[in-house]
């Protein structure tokens, strides 16, 4: 089993749609959890971290946290076709290096 | 720029041939990784320093594979006799030590990416 667990996709909305990404993990210890953003030939970009329980928004993009299910998602509300890219799940583990743990990522496209 | 800065950006070398990155990290973070990605896969980790030191090596990094960060400021990642199974994009970032409204996110340079022929 994959530490860090993504459907690779493509995964297609329309333009305006919401787009739901989602990500399961294996260390019950994690402790932080992030998503990133990478469009194509570049590197990844930071959209949210999340830490607790619940949902965290910012803007068009909603994050939820479920730790007893080991499960992470992330809402994005009014998909634009900009917002055509991989989508990283990464997870932080219990132990104090900071490494993060990535998923093999989710492509998104919007369709206009 | 205060990014994280990484060079070269594009290497191409024959299989056999050593090949090295230079990584700069954002001046006040005292953390840097590197990482390992190939098309269609996430970031693999592949060690990382605090200051000058290499705390930590992923088992599945081969012996070939070298990364020294001296005085806790640039690093270097060094392939030796390379293989075409090390064409990747090698990932740096770098981070704040974890502390109290520290987000512990990494912040990613744009990569050096290594063909082997």
């Amino acid at each position: 089993q994959k530490e860090v667990e993504q459907n690779s996709g493509p995964l297609s909305v329309p333009e305006g749609a919401i787009a739901s990404l989602n990500c399961t993990y294996s260390d019950r210890g994690s402790q932080s959890f992030f998503w990133y953003r990478q469009y194509s030939g570049k590197s990844p970009e930071l959209i949210m971290s999340i830490y607790s329980n619940g949902d965290k928004e910012d803007g068009r993009f909603t994050a939820q946290l479920n730790k007893a299910s080991q499960y992470v998602s992330l809402l994005i509300r009014d998909s634009q076709p900009s917002d055509s890219a991989t989508y990283l799940c990464a997870v932080k583990g219990y132990s104090n290096t900071g490494k993060l743990i990535f998923g093999q990522g989710t492509t998104l496209q919007v369709k206009p | 720029d205060t990014g994280v800065s990484q060079n070269p950006r594009h290497k191409i070398t024959k299989r056999g041939q050593n090949v090295t990155f230079r990584c700069d990290p954002i001046s006040e973070h005292n953390r840097l990784y590197w990482y390992r990605q190939t098309l269609g896969q996430g970031p693999e980790f592949l060690t990382y320093f605090q200051n000058e030191a290499q705390l930590e090596k992923s088992r599945l990094l081969s012996d070939r594979f070298s990364a020294e960060r001296p005085k806790g400021s640039f690093s270097t990642l060094e392939i030796q006799r390379t293989e075409q199974g090390d064409s990747a994009m090698y990932l740096c970032a770098s981070s704040l030590p974890p502390r109290t409204g520290n987000t512990g996110e990494l912040f990613f340079g744009e990569g050096s990416r290594l063909t082997v022929l």
